[in-house]
């Protein structure tokens, strides 16, 4: 089984401040196969990436995703209100399919 | 629109057995893979279960053997039955849209169906 590692575990900013969020993979991500998701409080999770770096449908340019093999990155170049939320990287590339523990992007 | 509408959830002593359903709505559901996919009080996402749009199944280690995903086309439905279930099978269960092609990952969410195991 992979295990997800993410990074921080709490990040606390401001609106308008570049978020950046870390998933580390126990073992090389099958074809890259990495995605991200947002959950907001009593809401059922978004896909926000797939492919490592592949927007979803309605997703805004904001959110981008990098990263192969082990090392992924989720970046959110401006944050907007919305955008406080929790962040999981999820990978799909291998059985059993696994989460990361989540990233909190809280407002500072 | 795409809709997934989770439903059997409910309280369950431990030993017991459930099954939750997943009507779906808003697309072609023979063509997609489908998910379940829990999240336990205040905690992270665990996935649980997938089944293809071939009928090719896959589960999570702590479900194994004692979850059964299925799904019945002509009415747009995937069900996850549960039995021997444990205190620790609490959670929100949510069902999940997969795509048409490559690998099973949700794609869509419904808002889930909550089962609480407990004596």
């Amino acid at each position: 089984e992979i295990v997800l590692t993410q990074s921080p575990g709490t990040l606390s900013l401001s609106p308008g401040e570049r978020a950046t969020l870390s998933c580390r993979a126990s073992q090389s991500v099958s074809n890259n196969y990495l995605a991200w998701y947002q959950q907001k409080p009593g809401q059922a999770p978004r896909l926000l990436i797939y492919g490592a770096s592949s927007r979803a449908t309605g997703i805004p340019d904001r959110f981008s995703g990098s990263g192969s093999g082990t090392d992924f990155t989720l970046t959110i170049s401006r944050l907007e209100p919305e955008d406080f939320a929790v962040y999981y990287c999820q990978q799909y590339g291998s059985s059993p399919r696994t989460f990361g523990p989540g990233t909190t992007v809280d407002i500072k | 629109e795409v809709q997934l509408l989770e439903s059997g959830g409910g309280l369950v002593q431990p030993g017991g057995s459930l099954r939750l359903s997943c009507a779906a709505s808003g697309f072609t559901f023979s063509s997609y893979a489908m998910s379940w996919v829990r999240q336990a009080p205040g905690k992270g996402l665990e996935w649980v279960s997938g089944i293809g749009n071939d009928d090719s199944t896959y589960y999570g280690d702590s479900v194994k053997g004692r979850f059964t995903i299925s799904r019945d086309d002509s009415k747009n439905t995937v069900y996850l039955q549960m039995n021997s279930l444990r205190a620790e099978d609490t959670a929100l269960y949510y069902c999940a849209k997969g795509p048409a092609a490559g690998p099973n990952l949700p794609t869509y969410w419904g808002q889930g169906t909550p089962v609480t195991v407990s004596p």
